[in-house]
């Protein structure tokens, strides 16, 4: 149980593009998400986080007209990152929490975007 | 907000040996220390968890323990294999359903055989 789902696991565009990832609770409910992103050798930080039917909350530094954050149900949670480029390459990873869950996040298996 | 240090960096034993990985937390509200162990390019697996409630936690050949007084926890993995070669992260969060976890930047342990 617990499965969280991630699309696309790998991702190449062009500088000036837009990108979207899913994230998806497969087998439960979640309403709340988060969104992390890691860059090579590096732990993992947290750009956002998602509440299924309102605005998405950014961690400092983290742009939010950039990276566009929704959560319309409660088994779907999108990251669009906006005129990507290439400082914007990252392994991005979402997880979620059960609902009512108050500890254990489960990841998705994370999206690796190279931008060129 | 909350602020998880961890060390050390890197950590290379013998096989057979064991290895300590170390974290400290800021925020006197978190309650959940969790430890993860990623492999190159895929999700962090949760390897062993703490809640506050308790003092150390083990299953098999890893343990976890917790000083909340200094806000501090620890990784124990005994008779290391190669196969536990790998990068750990620990996390911290206060369990609040909208609260997300602050990962520790992570140990590279090696063991060679």
């Amino acid at each position: 149980g617990a499965v969280v789902s991630q699309h696309p696991s790998w991702v190449i565009c062009k500088s000036g593009t837009s990108v979207k990832i899913e994230c998806r609770s497969l087998d439960f409910q979640a309403t709340t998400m988060f969104w992390y992103r890691q860059f090579p050798k590096q732990s993992l930080m947290l750009m956002a986080t998602s509440n299924e039917g309102s605005k998405a909350t950014y961690e400092q530094g983290v742009e939010k007209d950039k990276f566009l954050i929704n959560h319309a149900s409660l088994t779907l949670s999108t990251l669009t990152v906006t005129s990507a480029h290439p400082e914007d390459s990252s392994f991005y990873i979402c997880s979620a929490k059960t609902a009512g869950g108050l500890y254990e996040q489960y990841f998705g298996p994370g999206t690796r975007l190279t931008v060129t | 907000g909350e602020n998880v240090e961890q060390h050390p960096s890197t950590l290379s034993v013998q096989e057979g040996d064991s290895a300590v990985i170390k974290c400290t937390y800021s925020d006197s509200a978190s309650n959940y220390f969790p430890w993860y162990k990623q492999e190159l390019g895929k999700r962090p697996q949760l390897i062993i968890d703490i809640r506050s409630n308790v003092g150390e936690k083990k299953d098999q050949r890893i343990a976890v323990t917790l000083n909340k007084t200094a806000k501090h926890f620890s990784l124990h993995i005994t008779e290391t294999q190669p196969e536990d070669s790998a990068v750990y992260f620990c996390a911290a969060s206060n369990g609040q359903a909208g609260t997300a976890l602050i990962f520790g930047k992570g140990t590279t342990l090696s063991v060679s055989s």
